[in-house]
């Protein structure tokens, strides 16, 4: 069974910094990885999806980064700011099509001011 | 991108009442939906998969009697937590894979309080 694991559980960092989240995953035949992001008492924004023959996606701050064989990725955010506060879940599917993902319990980010 | 929505947002009933949870997918349709549930500050489990004109499937220890999953269209999966008690307030999030996106689109999640 998949199991996803996100590290740290929760990070508090000054604004400016640049920072890491991790994510790991137990079973390494996976389709695709996805990072989201959800605010408190919303639902999930889309970030990133990196392909298992991928290495890396960028959008704008945020480089993801996938090692399937490894089973890990991170979440690379540059430049922090307080608007990325928010929690990060980290998710992996298994085959293309109609499948589900497997959540890892997120990483709450905290940018302060 | 595609839009999937989902209603009511937030709902407050009393213990042992029923409500149901709608999940729509605005502009595409989606044979298979996915519900999950979302405990605080704990990840989003895969509670059930909805199958338009088939019976759901659900996880280990889902209860089916008490999480009616309804896929009538090719555009609308419902869930109706039948017998409501407050062990059963969570966050419910639907979401509908797109194959042309490779990837899913999630409903904006329902937030179920029971009194």
């Amino acid at each position: 069974k998949q199991e996803v694991t996100q590290i740290p559980a929760a990070l508090s960092v000054p604004e400016g910094e640049n920072l890491v989240l991790n994510c790991s995953f137990t079973d390494s035949a996976i389709y695709n990885l996805q990072w989201f992001r959800q605010d408190p008492g919303k639902g999930l924004t889309s970030l990133l999806l990196i392909q298992s023959s991928q290495r890396e996606q960028t959008s704008g701050r945020l480089n993801a980064s996938l090692d399937k064989s490894s089973g890990r990725s991170t979440l690379y955010i540059a430049a922090s700011q307080p608007g990325d506060s928010a929690t990060y879940l980290c998710a992996v599917r298994r085959n293309s099509g109609n499948t589900p993902l497997v959540f890892g319990k997120g990483t709450r980010l905290s940018v302060i001011a | 991108g595609a839009v999937v929505s989902q209603h009511p947002s937030w709902v407050i009933c009393k213990s042992g009442t029923s409500v149901k949870i709608e999940c729509r997918s605005l502009d595409f349709q989606a044979t298979t939906m996915f519900w999950y549930r979302q405990f605080p500050k704990q990840s989003l489990m895969l509670m059930a998969t909805s199958n338009e004109g088939s019976k759901a499937t659900y996880e280990q220890g889902v209860e089916k009697d008490k999480f009616l999953i309804n896929h009538a269209s090719l555009t609308l999966s419902t869930l109706t937590v039948t017998s409501a008690h407050p062990e059963d307030s969570s966050f419910y999030i639907c979401s509908a894979p797109w194959s042309g996106a490779d990837t899913q689109y999630f409903g904006p999640g329902t937030r179920l309080t029971v009194l």
